[in-house]
């Protein structure tokens, strides 16, 4: 597909499981953002890659969240040890980079922790 | 600090004009965006102002004053698919958006 794909659509985690969300961007787009959004809120900047390096990570809540992209392609955002307040709707983003300022929106995946 | 503020709901009958704005207080200033997020769907973009003065695109214009810290995004003959959030967000000093919680915007025939 030509967009950025997200996956899961959907994840039901109990609080206290790790989970694991994929992130496929537009290829060739050097920029990855992952953006979280709770209910009736915008979305809040979590983290930011420029191909593999992870130049930003001052959105990142706690050390349970922690993201990767090491091949400077697909890029994952794990959380450990889920907590309610974990549930929300996970958004990344991808970009060209510098001199294309469009970021472009996955589907996000929708986490709920009961 | 980092803020930006929007009206949290409006409503607009269809056919007519809606202008939403937002203000903005950010660390730096590299562009404001407006993107539209239909419920259960991701954002996406609408337009992009760096300079001021107003970028129109069909029926949506937007417009910026960097000055006044002020931007709105204006509708024109409004349908009802028009019903979305949209989300005004700037780029400060790093690349990362800065979003304000979005207008929730309703038509009505």
């Amino acid at each position: 597909g030509a967009g950025v794909s997200q996956s899961p659509r959907y994840k039901v985690a109990k609080r206290g499981q790790d989970v694991a969300l994929r992130c496929d961007p537009i290829s060739g787009h050097v920029s990855l953002f992952w953006y979280q959004q709770a209910l009736g809120q915008g979305p809040e900047f979590l983290t930011y890659f420029q191909n593999e390096a992870q130049l930003d990570k001052s959105g990142l809540p706690s050390d349970r969240f922690f993201a990767e992209r090491p091949e400077g392609s697909v890029s994952t955002l794990k959380i450990q040890r889920t907590q309610q307040e974990d549930s929300a709707v996970y958004l990344c983003a991808s970009s060209l980079g510098d001199l294309d300022y469009e970021q472009y929106f996955g589907p996000g995946t929708r986490l709920t922790v009961t | 600090g980092q803020n930006i503020d929007q009206p949290t709901e409006m409503t607009a009958t269809e056919g007519a004009i809606v202008q939403i704005n937002c203000t903005y207080q950010t660390s730096g200033f590299n562009g404001l965006f407006w993107y539209q997020q239909h419920a259960g769907e991701a954002p996406t973009f609408l337009s992009y102002n760096v300079l001021d003065g107003l970028e129109e695109k069909g029926r949506f214009s937007s417009f910026l004053s960097r000055s006044k810290g002020y931007s709105y995004l204006l509708l024109k003959e409004l349908q009802m698919k028009d019903s979305a959030s949209y989300l005004c967000a700037v780029r400060g000093n790093t690349d990362k958006l800065i979003f304000g919680t979005g207008t929730r915007l309703q038509v009505f025939p």
